[in-house]
């Protein structure tokens, strides 16, 4: 079968780094996505990874292995509008995204 | 209208009856997608549809049912409502299925209570 696996929940200090871990075995690869989801809306695009590295946006990194099927999204400075769940799909062989089931990301000040 | 818009926000339904969640975007996109979010559950794939006249099953299709129409327009039926499709159901649409970013767009989501 398919599996995302994220931490359920993860604690920080406002102006900390965080890093978010997702692994993942899927039928098959064709990126890799990380969304941030607010309490009550909808998702919204964070980055996406297809060849192994590094992409840096702003105060959010996202890191991708895909010979070992992790990938993890690094964030810098955090503020209190972080607080949010932060959800990993990857796209299979069918090109259908698989979702993982989110890390809770509580910032405290 | 900018982005994808769905209909209603929420609502609170009897067993048994039937109930169209409405979804319609003003981005051209070709594909459209339903989801249902489910506490502790990732986001779970009910239908797609890749382009207009054209639909798919996803992971969890039974007791759905979807039509598109038209490129803009991407109902999603229950026929006879069940106490296990509550859910918080979202819709979200995206330029193509062939690769590349092609990153889904979300709608604000309609919270379906199935009494």
């Amino acid at each position: 079968g398919q599996n995302i696996d994220q931490p359920t929940e993860m604690t920080a200090t406002e102006g900390a780094i965080v890093q978010i871990n997702c692994t993942y075995q899927t039928s098959g690869f064709n990126g890799l996505f990380w969304y941030q989801q607010h309490a009550g809306e909808a998702p919204t695009f964070l980055s996406y990874n297809v060849l192994d590295g590094l992409e840096e946006k702003g105060r959010f990194s996202s890191f991708l292995s895909r010979s070992k099927g992790y990938s993890y999204l690094l964030l810098k400075e955090l503020q209190m509008k972080d607080s949010a769940s932060y959800l990993c799909a990857v796209r299979d062989s069918n090109y259908q995204l698989i979702w993982g089931a989110g890390t809770k990301l509580i910032i405290k000040p | 209208i900018a982005g994808i818009t769905q209909a209603p926000t929420s609502q609170i339904l009897a067993a048994g009856r039937r109930m169209t969640l409405r979804c319609t975007q003003d981005m051209r996109h070709n594909a459209m997608y339903w989801y249902r979010q489910d506490l502790g559950l990732g986001l779970r794939l009910i239908h797609y549809s890749n382009t207009a006249g054209t639909t798919g099953k996803g992971e969890v299709p039974d007791g759905y049912s979807v039509s598109r129409a038209n490129t803009d327009d991407f109902p999603l039926t229950l026929a006879s409502a069940v106490p296990s499709q509550t859910s918080v159901y979202f819709c979200a649409s995206s330029v193509s299925t062939s690769g590349g970013t092609d990153t889904q767009y979300f709608g604000p989501g309609t919270r379906l209570t199935v009494l």
